[in-house]
């Protein structure tokens, strides 16, 4: 049973035009959320985090805003570069799971 | 700076042979975690380590795999006898933030099982 959902596989975005990776959960106790960015033949790196107490942090182009009520979160790019390009990973924790869930990622590609 | 170094990157071998996955995780950190990445079953954890001690070890899926952490420096994740199913790629990461904080992830070792 997935705690972690990522229901697109993949997306596909013109460059310049805005990016949204959706991730659903269902531990409603959790209260931390990180994105993940994966090249090919790569390690995962760290984009950006939220707790629950906040619904919304934004750094440079990626903001990731959390609605606590419909557990869900959301990922923005914008504007998406052809360098965005990658598959990205929602990992929520904490609240009693001292450790992380990663969903299993959605491919984003950018066009030029 | 040095990231996290895995050896080997890409690992094939014949099922029932010992296969030893190495990692050095980067300096001064004090949290390290093995995980592995399958199609099936996506990114997931297996063991981690505060201070060279294994904390949970709930995530390894059998017997058959053993992780050590002699020193700050240097981890190893072991599987003896290794199958097919094993065949997957498997990440180790370091953290200074806890284990909900970021981690730094090596490239991974690509396992295959023959």
């Amino acid at each position: 049973d997935q705690q972690v959902k990522q229901n697109s596989p993949s997306l596909s975005v013109q460059e310049g035009r805005i990016s949204i990776l959706n991730c659903d959960y269902t531990n409603s106790m959790f209260d931390y959320f990180l994105w993940y960015k994966k090249y090919p033949a790569e390690g995962p790196t760290f984009l950006i985090s939220i707790s629950s107490i906040k619904d919304k942090n934004e750094d440079g182009r990626f903001t990731v805003f959390l609605n606590k009520s419909a557990k869900h979160l959301s990922l923005h790019i914008v504007p998406s570069q052809p360098g965005d390009s990658a598959v990205y990973f929602c990992a929520p924790g904490g609240g009693g799971s001292e450790k992380l869930v990663f969903g299993k990622g959605t491919k984003l590609t950018v066009n030029p | 700076d040095a990231g996290v170094i895995q050896s080997p990157r890409h690992e094939v071998t014949e099922m029932g042979q010992e296969v030893t996955l190495r990692c050095k995780p980067i300096s001064g950190h004090d949290y390290l975690f093995w995980y592995r990445q399958t199609m099936m079953r996506g990114l997931e954890l297996l063991i981690y380590f505060n201070n060279n001690v294994p904390i949970d070890d709930s995530g390894m899926p059998e017997d058959r795999f053993s992780a050590k952490m002699p020193n700050a420096s240097f981890s190893t994740l072991k599987i003896q006898p290794s199958e097919p199913r094993d065949s997957a790629v498997y990440f180790c990461a370091s953290s200074t933030s806890g284990t909900l904080g970021p981690q730094h992830f090596g490239d991974g070792t690509r396992l295959s099982i023959l």
